[in-house]
């Protein structure tokens, strides 16, 4: 079935370093693939998406590409700040109503 | 604004009673989902529906039940025949069943169980 792996974390960095956080899929077809943020104590919130090979989702200074040669779609950040401290999760939906999570990745950004 | 409210955020529960969590959504979107979220797990898919009166079950719907007689509203019942129910629980709506259409959260319930 589908799949989707995420870089183990937590990671923590200190404000203003350059953020990667790793995702890569295992699915038939072209999925849609997505990035949410969870902060504590909410819901996820939709953070990008990219729906064809070679787009690229952005939105508040992250940016994630679709890579179908590597199945891959790493979420990047060039300046990190205390406020980007949250849990990450990348996800895919393969054309039926269900969506696959990677286990989430821990991000803690000190000042 | 539109968007999905859960009700209560916490709920507090004695082992071997049935409790039901509420979750309702203005966004006019067809289809609703129920996750369960444990620490450090990813999302776990307990049941969804893509229509009224239409539900089908996730990857561990065993001792949970769920309804959806209203467009808007998808209450999800813990029962006691679930065997670890303290979880963070989430209520997710999607609009149609296009690949790019994202999942839409409510700020989840966390339930005890004790």
């Amino acid at each position: 079935g589908d799949s989707v792996t995420q870089m183990e974390g937590p990671v923590t960095l200190s404000e203003e370093a350059f953020l990667t956080i790793n995702c890569t899929y295992t699915a038939t077809g072209y999925p849609s693939l997505f990035w949410y943020v969870q902060y504590p104590g909410e819901g996820l919130q939709l953070l990008l998406k990219a729906t064809k090979a070679d787009d690229k989702g952005s939105n508040k200074g992250f940016e994630a590409t679709y890579r179908k040669e590597t199945t891959s779609f790493h979420l990047e950040k060039g300046s990190v700040q205390v406020s980007d401290s949250a849990v990450y999760f990348c996800a895919l939906n393969n054309y039926g109503q269900n969506f696959v999570f990677g286990p989430g990745t821990r991000l803690s950004v000190l000042p | 604004d539109g968007g999905i409210t859960q009700s209560p955020k916490y709920l507090f529960r004695k082992e071997g009673q049935n409790v039901t969590l509420s979750c309702e959504q203005n966004l006019n979107h067809d289809a609703m989902y129920w996750y369960r979220q444990d620490p450090g797990q990813g999302l776990r898919l307990i049941y969804y529906s893509q229509i009224v009166n239409d539900f089908q079950k996730g990857d561990i719907a065993e001792g949970y039940s769920v309804s959806r007689e209203k467009k808007e509203s998808f209450p999800l019942t813990v029962t006691s025949a679930q065997k670890n129910p303290t979880a963070f629980y989430l209520c997710a709506s999607r609009y149609g069943g296009q690949g790019g259409s994202p999942l839409h959260f409510g700020n989840g319930t966390r339930l005890t169980v004790t």
